[in-house]
């Protein structure tokens, strides 16, 4: 069964500073999906970034970048010249197919410190 | 980006009763409707996949008498949550698959906070 894990449970960083979310996941599939979710008090759930396993180059939208090493099953997340708007809790998912459901990590709990 | 539409945001019921949540795929036709449930503090887990036109798929674990999903028509799939109790106090939110640009995302209703008292 495909797991995703997020060994960070809560982080912190400084206004304007760079931050880095961590996630593993354990597949055996070749092509998939993995993305970054954000999920703030709100509890509507926000996508920051998505990366295709096919692509080698590492996706990136505006401050946020990921960090992709499908050889070690890693895809982490950096936020850069993080704001207090980028509070929230993040959660790192993996899909197969297109018709299939995600699956999410546990969560890492971001605070934004001004 | 599509657009799916959840209600109630928020329930309140009594314990007994019955509560259906609905999710509306409001530009597009969702085929398939996930339904996942988030406690406190905790991730979102799935509880059922729904086809329009067939019988939905639990996950192991998930009582499907107690919690009926419905899914009638390619924007709309409902889940019930039949004789409720505190337990099921939780937070429900639906995702459907994206189609054509968007195929390879996942789009989230709002969510619903159910509180059974």
């Amino acid at each position: 069964a495909q797991t995703v894990t997020q060994s960070q449970p809560e982080m912190s960083v400084q206004e304007a500073e760079t931050v880095t979310l961590s996630c593993t996941y354990d597949t055996s599939e070749s092509d998939y999906y993995l993305f970054w979710y954000k999920q703030p008090p709100s509890r509507q759930m926000i996508l920051v970034i998505r990366q295709e396993a096919y692509k080698q180059q590492n996706a990136t939208e505006n401050r946020f970048s990921v960090n992709f090493q499908k050889a070690a099953k890693s895809f982490s997340l950096k936020i850069s010249d993080s704001q207090l708007g980028d509070a929230a809790m993040y959660f790192c998912a993996y899909r197969v197919g297109r018709d299939t459901p995600l699956v999410f990590g546990k969560g890492t709990r971001l605070s934004v410190i001004a | 980006g599509a657009v799916v539409s959840q209600h109630p945001s928020w329930v309140i019921c009594k314990s007994g009763t019955s509560v259906k949540i609905e999710c509306r795929s409001l530009d597009f036709q969702a085929t398939t409707m996930f339904w996942y449930r988030q406690f406190p503090k905790q991730s979102l887990m799935l509880m059922a996949t729904s086809n329009e036109g067939s019988k939905a798929t639990y996950e192991q674990g998930v009582e499907k008498d107690k919690f009926l999903i419905n899914h009638a028509s390619l924007t709309l799939s409902t889940l019930t949550v039949t004789s409720a109790h505190p337990e099921d106090s939780s937070f429900y939110i639906c995702s459907a698959p994206g189609q054509g640009a968007w195929n390879t995302e996942a789009f989230f209703g709002q969510g619903t906070r159910l509180t059974v008292v």
